[in-house]
């Protein structure tokens, strides 16, 4: 089945920088989302884009289907940005589940 | 409900003991997931319904445990003789239909269960 890898694992930005988060899929993908988990567990849907490019306020997000990966653009980070950012694929080949990424966990610092 | 609800939000029980948790899907949503994540992972699919289809199973780690949708809506997932290694987050989602998987998931936010 699919395989979805994150990079990086680990991320420790100060307030006001900008950064970008990769996921890598190993198959053509039928859906792919980005989610935010907060510190409270709660998994936040962030952007549902297997093509493309969109943008909600500071964050934006391409995914480029033909060569398997997307991108996270988290700009003029904050605090409240702290958390785990997961991407997630369903591939061509299997029905309806998720493979989710092992996730990068993001520190802002004040 | 606006989302997707969970319950309960936190469920302790001892080893050995049988657990229920529930999962009741965005209004008008018919397929729902069960995923699980464990302490510091990924989330890990359980399980998964759509409509009147046969659910894909692939995910149930073992035959304690299983799941039930009925009348297309509120889902239980059932855990037997729970065992330590059970305990985690169990997240469910649910999507408008997933034919082809082009439907975004909506994810509640979870029954964290601690088996002692």
């Amino acid at each position: 089945g699919i395989q979805v890898e994150q990079s990086p694992p680990d991320l420790i930005l100060q307030e006001g920088a900008n950064s970008t988060l990769r996921c890598n899929f190993s198959d053509s993908v039928n859906n792919l989302q980005w989610f935010h988990q907060n510190p409270w567990g709660q998994l936040i849907n962030l952007f549902y884009i297997p093509s493309g490019t969109k943008q909600n306020g500071r964050l934006s997000a391409t995914t480029v289907a033909t060569e398997r990966y997307s991108l996270l653009y988290i700009s003029s980070s904050q605090t409240t940005d702290s958390g785990v950012y997961f991407c997630a694929a369903h591939g061509s080949s299997n029905t309806g589940k998720l493979i989710f990424g092992q996730g990068t966990t993001l520190q802002v610092k004040p | 409900g606006a989302g997707v609800s969970q319950s309960p939000s936190n469920k302790v029980t001892e080893k050995g003991k049988d657990v229920e948790l529930r999962c009741d899907p965005i209004s008008g949503h018919t397929a729902l997931y069960w995923y699980r994540q464990s302490l510091g992972q990924g989330l890990e699919f359980l399980i998964y319904f759509q409509g009147n289809s046969a659910p894909d199973k692939s995910g149930l780690p073992s035959d304690r445990f299983s799941a039930e949708r009925t009348g297309g809506s509120v889902s239980t997932l059932t855990i037997q003789r729970t065992q330590q290694e059970d305990s985690a987050v169990y997240l469910c989602a649910s999507s408008l239909r997933s034919g082809s998987g082009n439907q975004p998931q909506h994810f509640g936010d979870g029954t964290r269960l601690s088996i002692l």
